[in-house]
């Protein structure tokens, strides 16, 4: 089954504990991105990445880092989490120039 | 000023309404318009899309584009109880996409 998955699903974590969100797919997509979805701001893309090794600031990538080892991973790193970073994440993956994302189930972040 | 603004919603209707749904957008450069729908816990899926002006249909679903006045809606007639959920606009220029705030739709039996 062609799917995005994301690890963890829910997380609660203190301010400044490094964490790291995985994402991973498996439809040989190259184009992969990390969004952020808020009450009234909707989605944010925060960084994404065109292929391995090449990846590329979005929208609000403070606080954020990520990187893309592997074709099929594009995990999400937060190095020291601030309650302002309370958010649903999501990534997203699609085919290189497409319309078309594929998301995955949403990762819910409380940092207090 | 956003680059894609949408009706904020929320939405409540009775089964069987039709139920409309619309977003503006500031730059003429986008290619492809298009909708997606989320349900409650789950990540967004796209529904339909569309890359010119015109309707587009399927089944209970049309997308409308507008390009000369920059407005995409998306019609739902005889709407479900199983149509409840978030809907999202979006427009793609190159591969990026950009999203509205999305307007949550509730259906009522």
């Amino acid at each position: 089954e062609a799917q995005v998955t994301q690890n963890p699903r829910y997380l609660i974590t203190v301010t400044g504990k490094k964490l790291t969100v995985t994402c991973s797919q498996n439809m040989n997509h190259e184009y992969m991105s990390w969004y952020r979805q808020d009450p009234g701001l909707g989605l944010r893309q925060i960084y994404y990445s065109m292929n391995v090794e090449v990846t590329d600031k979005g929208d609000v990538p403070e606080g954020y880092k990520v990187s893309r080892k592997e074709k099929r991973n594009f995990p999400l790193i937060l190095e020291s989490p601030s309650p302002n970073q309370t958010s649903l994440y999501f990534c997203a993956s699609q085919t290189g120039g497409s319309y078309e994302q594929y998301f995955g189930p949403g990762t819910r972040l409380t940092v207090t | 000023q956003k680059e894609v603004e949408q009706d904020p919603g929320p939405l409540s209707v009775p089964e069987g309404a039709i139920v409309s749904l619309n977003c503006t957008y500031s730059n003429s450069a986008f290619q492809y318009f298009m909708w997606y729908r989320q349900y409650s816990r789950k990540g967004p899926e796209l529904l339909m899309y569309t890359y010119s002006s015109g309707n587009k249909e399927d089944g209970r679903f049309t997308a409308q584009v507008d390009k000369s006045s920059k407005y995409i809606s998306l019609f739902i007639r005889d709407s479900q109880p199983s149509d409840s959920a978030t809907y999202l606009c979006a427009m793609n220029r190159a591969g990026k996409s950009t999203f509205g705030d999305g307007t949550t739709l509730t259906v009522k039996p």
